[in-house]
């Protein structure tokens, strides 16, 4: 069974600090990595993907790959109150050629003004 | 920003009765999928749909499940005979196709419709 694991929460950050929403993966092969953010009763909406080892950045958001420890983070910077949501962590499974998503339950974030 | 869309918002249906739950990907999107998430659980696969044809589909997409693209821009899902397990969040999905790896493309979701089952 291919799963993806998050911490759920809730983590509890002041305005201005560094998010850190961490996920892991089973599946070895695991192909390309996505983090989505989920306010309550919403969709969830893309924030970042990452595919290769190491850091991207975009904005106040950095994720990092780590294949060889099948993890994956999330940095938010300067975190503000509207940050807070959950955030979905999903992954492109080995074998998964059309693109089916596995999504972690999810970690929330509450950021305090 | 192109958005996928999703009709109805909310769906109330008596158990047994079919429901069909409508998506209009983004317009040069390729790769349609149907997501779904029962209050409080994770988002679940439900289906891929590529070139008029199911590319994948999870083991939830048993023989109650169908999807159709009926015209150029609507992707739908038909449940034939609804149980209250099938009360849930319904997502749909769209993704490009850039290069050879669909698994690559970021997928982009509509605001899902919420069925409850009576």
């Amino acid at each position: 069974q291919k799963e993806v694991e998050q911490n759920s929460g809730p983590l509890s950050v002041p305005e201005g600090a560094i998010a850190s929403l961490n996920c892991t993966y089973s599946d070895r092969g695991s192909q390309s990595f996505f983090w989505y953010r989920q306010y309550s009763g919403k969709s969830p909406e893309l924030i970042m993907f990452i595919y290769s080892n190491g850091d991207k950045e975009d904005g106040r958001f950095t994720a990092q790959l780590n294949k060889a420890s099948q993890y994956v983070s999330l940095l938010i910077r300067d975190s503000q109150p509207s940050d807070s949501a959950t955030y979905l962590c999903a992954v492109t499974p080995y074998g998964g050629s059309q693109g089916n998503l596995i999504f972690g339950k999810g970690t929330k974030l509450s950021v305090k003004p | 920003e192109p958005e996928v869309t999703q009709t109805p918002s909310h769906q109330v249906t008596q158990m047994g009765q079919e429901v069909i739950l409508r998506c209009v990907p983004i317009s040069n999107h390729l790769y349609f999928y149907w997501y779904r998430q029962i209050l409080g659980q994770k988002v679940e696969f439900l289906v891929s749909f590529y070139n008029n044809e199911i590319s994948e589909k999870s083991e939830i997409f048993d023989d109650q499940f169908s999807v159709e693209r009926p015209d150029g821009s609507n992707f739908t899902l038909k449940i034939r005979s609804t149980k209250l397990e099938d009360s849930a969040m319904y997502f749909c999905a769209s993704s490009e196709l850039k290069g050879q790896l669909v698994s690559n493309q970021p997928q982009h979701f509509g605001d899902g419709t919420r069925l409850s089952i009576l």
